[in-house]
């Protein structure tokens, strides 16, 4: 399976603020997907990102709040912009195994605590 | 509308015992299910799969459970052990090329004991 690295491993930001969360895979890969991991919730995605094309977001998360970039087939960002003490959560970066299946394999995660 | 639904937040099992996950769903387009393992600070380890053709698959010993009729799965880990112990999440899929979004449940925190 791919190895995926993301960067920050953790982050405490301020209200208001915007962060930046950079994924890279070590294999070119097609689509890459974002999730968010509220507190003692479950993993919700938030967009796909295909490269070349604008991501595609879940019902509930917007591109003002969430931009993605994908400018190449092994990296992506996600902002999280203006933040508040409700985007506290995990951000996890995950790609499609090479089985072609429905697997898809995960980052570490970014924890991001905004106070 | 939780559409997975995992209703044991936690389970803890003797080492060397079997250790069963729960996993309900409500949407019958879900045809891939998954099970992934969690441990803190680290992202979900893949563990197993099953398609919606099939009733059941073993890797190991882990082997997962289904059953379309009523909706459920379950994970078996057989024997149990230390390293066990984490999150494990399942996860369902429905048929849409590559595209298909993973929906996930809330999580069982697996406790295996001495």
């Amino acid at each position: 399976s791919a190895v995926i690295s993301q960067k920050p491993s953790r982050d405490i930001c301020q209200r208001g603020t915007s962060l930046t969360i950079q994924c890279q895979v070590d294999s070119q890969v097609t689509m890459m997907f974002w999730y968010r991991q509220q507190p003692g919730q479950s993993l919700t995605l938030i967009a796909t990102a295909n490269q070349g094309s604008e991501a595609t977001y879940e019902s509930g998360f917007v591109i003002d709040k969430f931009p993605i970039s994908r400018p190449n087939l092994t990296f992506s960002t996600l902002t999280v912009s203006n933040m508040s003490p409700e985007d506290s959560s995990i951000y996890l970066c995950s790609v499609y195994g090479e089985s072609g299946e429905y697997e898809q394999y995960f980052g570490p995660g970014t924890r991001l605590t905004v106070t | 509308d939780q559409q997975v639904k995992q209703n044991s937040p936690s389970l803890s099992v003797q080492e060397g015992r079997i250790s069963i996950l729960n996993c309900d769903y409500t949407n019958s387009m879900f045809d891939y299910f998954l099970w992934y393992k969690k441990y803190p600070a680290e992202g979900p380890t893949f563990l197993i799969s099953i398609s919606s053709i099939k009733d059941k698959n073993e890797d190991g010993r882990f082997t997962v459970f289904l059953n379309k009729s009523a909706k459920h799965l379950s994970l078996h880990i057989v024997p149990s052990q230390p390293g066990d112990s984490a999150v494990y999440f399942c996860a369902a899929s429905a048929a849409a090329g590559t595209a298909s979004k993973l929906t996930f449940g809330t999580g069982t925190r697996l406790q295996v004991t001495l």
